[in-house]
């Protein structure tokens, strides 16, 4: 069985600053997929970003980027520039390849101050 | 529009009284799947479905059934709801193995069981 943690329930950072936020997993899957999820106060569930394992680079989505260590199975989500509107719960997720059994972190409270 | 709708939003029932939450997609996606959200577990899954007629356990099961009789619908069915089932749920869609990355979820649904 898979196990997705984040170990920081809850951050907080200034406008405009970067936040890392940490995710790690474990398993014995060679082949599988890390998505990192946002949740503001709408509920609404976001895709922010994805990562196939196996691929080395680093995914980017504008000012979202990851650290993906496949060997540390560690798997962190960067965010540059902080804004307001990123205010939000943020959930890693872990799905191995060929399934849809879809194993997610505890997620992290992220609050950006103006 | 794509979307996955969720009906119905809140839902206040009591205990041993059956309910059905209901879940459509528009996007002719092969793979459904209900999660529940509980505040510091995250998100957990409580069935997928791959196709029509093929569904299979997530981690936590019990105490629920669903069904796949059409592409488009995937309701989760409680037929003696408790209160330990008071939760927010979502019902999530996407297109295929691996493209999580096109995954849809639904509004949501705001469970209690008194």
């Amino acid at each position: 069985a898979q196990t997705v943690t984040q170990s920081q329930p809850e951050m907080s950072v200034q406008e405009a600053e970067t936040v890392t936020l940490s995710c790690t997993y474990d398993t014995s899957e060679s082949n599988y997929y890390l998505f990192w999820y946002k949740q503001p106060p709408s509920r609404q569930m976001i895709l922010v970003i994805r990562q196939e394992a196996y691929k080395q680079q680093n995914a980017t989505e504008n000012r979202f980027s990851v650290n993906f260590q496949k060997a540390a199975k560690s798997f962190s989500l960067k965010i540059s520039d902080s804004q307001l509107g990123d205010t939000a719960m943020y959930f890693c997720a872990f799905i191995p390849g060929g399934y849809q059994k879809v194993t997610f972190g505890t997620g992290t409270k992220l609050q950006v101050i103006p | 529009e794509a979307q996955v709708t969720q009906n119905p939003r809140y839902l206040i029932t009591v205990t041993g009284k059956k309910l059905t939450v209901t879940c459509s997609q528009n996007m002719n996606h092969e793979y459904m799947s209900w999660y529940r959200q509980d505040p510091g577990l995250g998100l957990r899954q409580i069935y997928y479905s791959m196709n029509v007629e093929v569904t299979d356990k997530g981690d936590v099961p019990e105490g629920y059934k669903v069904s796949r009789k059409e592409k488009r619908n995937f309701p989760l069915i409680l037929e003696s709801p408790s209160p330990n089932q008071t939760s927010l749920y979502f019902c999530a869609s996407s297109s295929g193995q691996g493209a999580w990355n096109e995954a849809f979820f639904g509004q949501g649904t705001r469970l209690t069981v008194v």
